[in-house]
């Protein structure tokens, strides 16, 4: 139980392509869903919290405009990097739990590398 | 401020040889800390949660403990197959994010 699918797993693309990437979860209902950014041998940086129904709540130094979150559903998230340039190259991961305030888990998704040329 | 420091920073152990990981933290009102495994390329796989000192969990070769200032991972006769990042993240306060501490990337050779 408690699986967090994120697609695409890789994207390669040019500087100031706009990209999108899904979270889903497949086998329960995700209130919450959050967005990390992992460095190289470093750990997860959180950029945004998103709550089914409401607008994401960004950390500071997180530009939303840029990191466009979309929460549509209570199994759908989204990220979107707009006008993506090299130093937005990195690895995105997505997780997801099944209520907005609890001290349940979070589940993660199996990461999305980004690669801007 | 709250903070969450994982050590060592890396260990490597011989296939068999037993040994632990710590997690110690500094937060108010702590609601739960969780363990999680992350292999190279990969989202973070959840391990376990506990929720109060003296609280143990256990799960084939890994087994979590807490008390009120620090947790450990004991992974006992590891195999290669252990080889992962593990990470360690606590709840608290009245803020449900999780703080996150950086991580030991244990390496078993065989």
């Amino acid at each position: 139980g408690a699986v967090v699918s994120q697609h695409p797993s890789r994207v390669i693309c040019k500087s100031g392509t706009s990209v999108k990437i899904e979270c889903r979860s497949l086998d329960f209902q995700a209130t919450t869903m959050f967005w990390y950014r992992q460095f190289p041998k470093k750990s997860l940086m959180l950029m945004a919290t998103s709550n089914e129904g409401s607008k994401a709540t960004y950390e500071q130094g997180v530009e939303k405009d840029k990191f466009l979150i979309n929460h549509a559903s209570l199994t759908l998230s989204t990220l979107t990097v707009t006008s993506a340039h090299p130093e937005d190259s990195s690895f995105y991961i997505c997780s997801a739990r099944d209520r907005i305030n609890s001290n349940q888990p979070q589940h993660f998704g199996d990461g999305t590398r980004l690669s801007i040329l | 401020e709250d903070q969450v420091t994982q050590s060592p920073e890396a260990l490597r152990l011989q296939e068999g040889e037993s040994s632990s990981l710590n997690c110690s933290y500094t937060v108010s009102g702590l609601r739960g800390l969780f363990w999680y495994r992350q292999d190279p390329g990969k989202g973070p796989e959840f391990l376990f949660t506990l929720y109060s000192a003296g609280e143990e969990k256990e799960k084939e070769r890994l087994k979590a403990t807490l008390t009120k200032k620090e947790s450990f991972l004991h992974i006992t006769a590891p195999k290669p197959e252990d080889s992962a990042t593990y990470l360690c993240a606590v709840q608290a306060g009245s803020n449900y994010q999780l703080i996150w501490g950086a991580g030991t990337k244990l390496i078993i050779k065989p």
